[in-house]
């Protein structure tokens, strides 16, 4: 089936980095803008990156924005996303999310929607 | 950015119920307006995308509808399952904004 699944979150120091993993199955993975979705402790969904299907577009949301970075290995079905400068706002469970339909996410902004998401990793930021 | 104001926040109601919730946008989002149903500790599952169309596999008591800057969920018929949380969220354009929620209680 359908699946996505991410690794890489832990407890980190303010100003340190991880790498979060999103691991894709039951789906032709290099077909799909794939998101990372976060949501703090008591706090609401934040969408937070996005990387088109074959990796040329990216955007960001402003907080953080020269920090985060999306990327994404098509021939291992995963994206990554670098969280470095970590502050501890930035605390929350980053869950990956996939576009609707195929060769959505691009440059024109607009997309339908995300239709399958992971359950999440944990990121921490704590002295 | 494009401000999503989801409301009521909470809701109690009963099995069989007829329930609304609805969503504002701060600007004109056209059709780029999808509905999901999260329950704890649980993934988001897509209900509605296009603002009126009917995810595959989703009960036909789920419907939305609206455009522009003005959207509704409706729940015809509320079974237990449905008993969640729910949310908006814009596609239109980036930064892609959620609602804040609804949460759905039995009464």
């Amino acid at each position: 089936q359908v699946q996505l699944v991410e690794s890489g979150g832990g407890v980190v120091q303010p100003g340190r980095s991880l790498r979060l993993s999103c691991a894709a199955s039951g789906f032709t993975f290099s077909n799909y803008g794939i998101h990372w979705v976060r949501q703090g402790p008591g706090k609401g969904l934040e969408w937070v990156a996005v990387i088109s299907d074959d990796g040329v577009y990216k955007n960001y949301a402003d907080s953080v924005k020269g920090r985060f970075t999306i990327s994404r290995d098509n021939s291992e079905n995963t994206v990554y996303l670098e969280v470095s400068s970590l502050k501890t706002q930035d605390t929350a469970v980053y869950s990956c999310a996939k576009d609707r339909f195929p060769h959505t996410s691009s440059h024109f902004g607009y997309f339908y929607g995300l239709d399958v998401w992971g359950q999440g990793t944990a990121v921490i930021v704590s002295s | 950015d494009i401000q999503m104001t989801q409301s009521p926040s909470s809701l109690s109601a009963s099995v069989g119920d007829r329930v609304t919730i609805t969503c504002r946008a701060s600007q004109n989002i056209n059709k780029y307006l999808t509905w999901s149903q999260q329950k704890p500790g649980k993934a988001p599952q897509l209900l509605i995308y296009a603002a009126s169309n009917l995810e595959s596999g989703v009960p036909s008591r789920f419907s939305g509808s609206g455009s522009g800057t003005e959207f509704t969920l409706t729940i015809s018929g509320l079974q237990p399952e449905d008993f969640a949380t729910y949310f908006c969220h814009q596609s239109h354009s980036p930064p892609y904004t959620f609602g804040q929620g609804t949460k759905l209680e039995i009464k």
